[in-house]
């Protein structure tokens, strides 16, 4: 298929622990997006990253692009029960289209 | 509007029958994209419209799925013949493409199919 892996599949941790997805391509790739969805819910655009080597900081979320533009991460710092939810990398292939392909997703649970 | 907005929110039908799915994207928006999500899943790319160009049917499972765009704006996700194992969330998403903020994805909020 077209998905790219994140791993992990699924990581619960108690609050207050920090947590880490990974998004992994064969491909060089021209950008990235990560995306939340809530239970129940849609996802919804967190973040873009374009240059390589780039990181951005959004609260207690940090998101890297790795420097050969093929893998990046989102680090969650003390994570809180809000941060539930499944996250999502969105790579940017460069083939013509500019199509968007969601990646496997890491189910996040915090528990209380 | 104010979204991206899907008709209906729940379907349930019989084995065998057609259906059809709306997106209406978000005025100005060029991008269309179509996704199937079952229960517990990621998000399985279906089609994906482009502007003008021809678009991108990689992702349709079978021949019994199709979907038109219509004047470059609604859009509409048909299956024929429905299975059982097409249930699901179906989730349609548009975005503007082209400058430094493009493809950005907004989600409607999807269409329950449960087929009986």
């Amino acid at each position: 298929g077209q998905q790219v892996m994140q791993i992990p599949q699924y990581q619960h941790v108690q609050e207050g622990e920090d947590f880490t997805t990974y998004c992994n391509s064969s491909t060089t790739l021209s950008n990235i997006q990560w995306y939340k969805q809530r239970p129940g819910g849609h996802p919804v655009f967190l973040i873009q990253l374009v240059k390589s080597g780039e990181v951005k900081k959004q609260k207690r979320l940090t998101f890297q692009f790795g420097e050969a533009k093929k893998n990046s991460s989102l680090h969650i710092t003390a994570t809180q029960t809000t941060d539930v939810g499944t996250y999502f990398c969105a790579p940017v292939r460069n083939t013509g289209f500019q199509k968007l392909v969601f990646g496997t997703g890491t189910r996040l649970l915090v528990s209380p | 509007g104010a979204g991206v907005s899907q008709s209906p929110s729940n379907k349930v039908t019989e084995k065998g029958k057609d259906v059809e799915l709306r997106c209406d994207p978000i005025s100005g928006h060029t991008a269309l994209y179509w996704y199937r999500q079952s229960l517990g899943q990621g998000l399985e790319f279906l089609i994906y419209f482009q502007g003008n160009s021809a678009p991108d049917k990689s992702g349709l499972p079978s021949d019994r799925f199709s979907a038109e765009r219509t004047g470059g704006s609604v859009s509409t996700l048909t299956i024929q013949r429905t299975q059982q194992e097409d249930s699901a969330v179906y989730l349609c998403a548009s975005s503007f493409v082209g400058g430094a903020s493009s493809y950005e994805q907004y989600f409607g909020p999807g269409t329950r199919l449960t087929v009986t």
